[in-house]
């Protein structure tokens, strides 16, 4: 079965230290990856997606297909990414279209 | 632009009340999906449709019910409201080339 697994709830890091959230996924097809975040009392939004390859907000994530992870790093952690980031898996229905599976979040916090 | 649009945007229920939460979207997108979001459990999916007339199990569908007539609405009937509902819920859509875009959140209580 698909699933997504992100084993921190709560990461909490002081201002400028390094800021890693992990991803992991299980999927027996060619997977599409997503980071989703979502400020306070915002909706959810796309932070980035793996086939783009770009960094946002210098947030970067590569998928690795042989660990079946997907983390989310930024090297200087800053207070305004203190959010809910959740990570999200596509996976390819019987209609070519997809349904988007969601991990249970991870909550990072932001020390001054 | 009017994206995703959620209504209502809070309400509060008695138990064994029912009603619909309405999600609408602008952006042609054949794929549309709802999501409870409980504190610890991340988002979870319940229903969702990869087009007009199809729809799908998640999740979490029990005490859920979800019609797709057009490509633009996808409602979610709660038929008997329980406190075990309570939560924020989420509309999205998408599309085989974007990402997902979301509703701002319906946040209901059942008492």
């Amino acid at each position: 079965a698909q699933r997504v697994t992100q084993p921190e709830k709560l990461l909490s890091v002081f201002k400028g230290a390094p800021v890693e959230l992990k991803c992991n996924y299980s999927y027996s097809g060619s997977p599409e990856l997503f980071w989703y975040v979502q400020y306070s009392r915002q909706r959810l939004q796309l932070l980035l997606r793996h086939i783009s390859r770009e960094s946002i907000k210098g947030f970067t994530a590569d998928l690795n297909k042989g660990e079946t992870s997907f983390h989310l790093k930024k090297p200087f952690a800053q207070e305004e990414d203190s959010a809910m980031y959740y990570c999200a898996l596509s996976v390819v229905g019987y209609s070519s279209a997809s349904k988007i599976i969601f991990g249970s979040g991870t909550r990072l916090s932001i020390r001054p | 632009n009017a994206g995703v649009t959620q209504t209502p945007k809070f309400q509060v229920l008695k138990t064994g009340q029912s009603m619909t939460l309405q999600c609408a979207q602008d952006m042609n997108h054949e794929y549309m999906s709802w999501y409870r979001q409980d504190p610890g459990m991340g988002l979870r999916l319940i229903h969702y449709s990869v087009g007009a007339g199809i729809t799908d199990q998640g999740e979490v569908p029990n005490g859920y019910n979800v019609s797709r007539s057009t490509t633009e609405d996808f409602p979610l009937r709660l038929l008997s409201a329980a406190p075990s509902q309570t939560s924020v819920y989420f509309c999205a859509s998408a599309s085989r080339v974007t990402e997902a875009f979301f509703g701002q959140g319906t946040r209901l209580t059942v008492v």
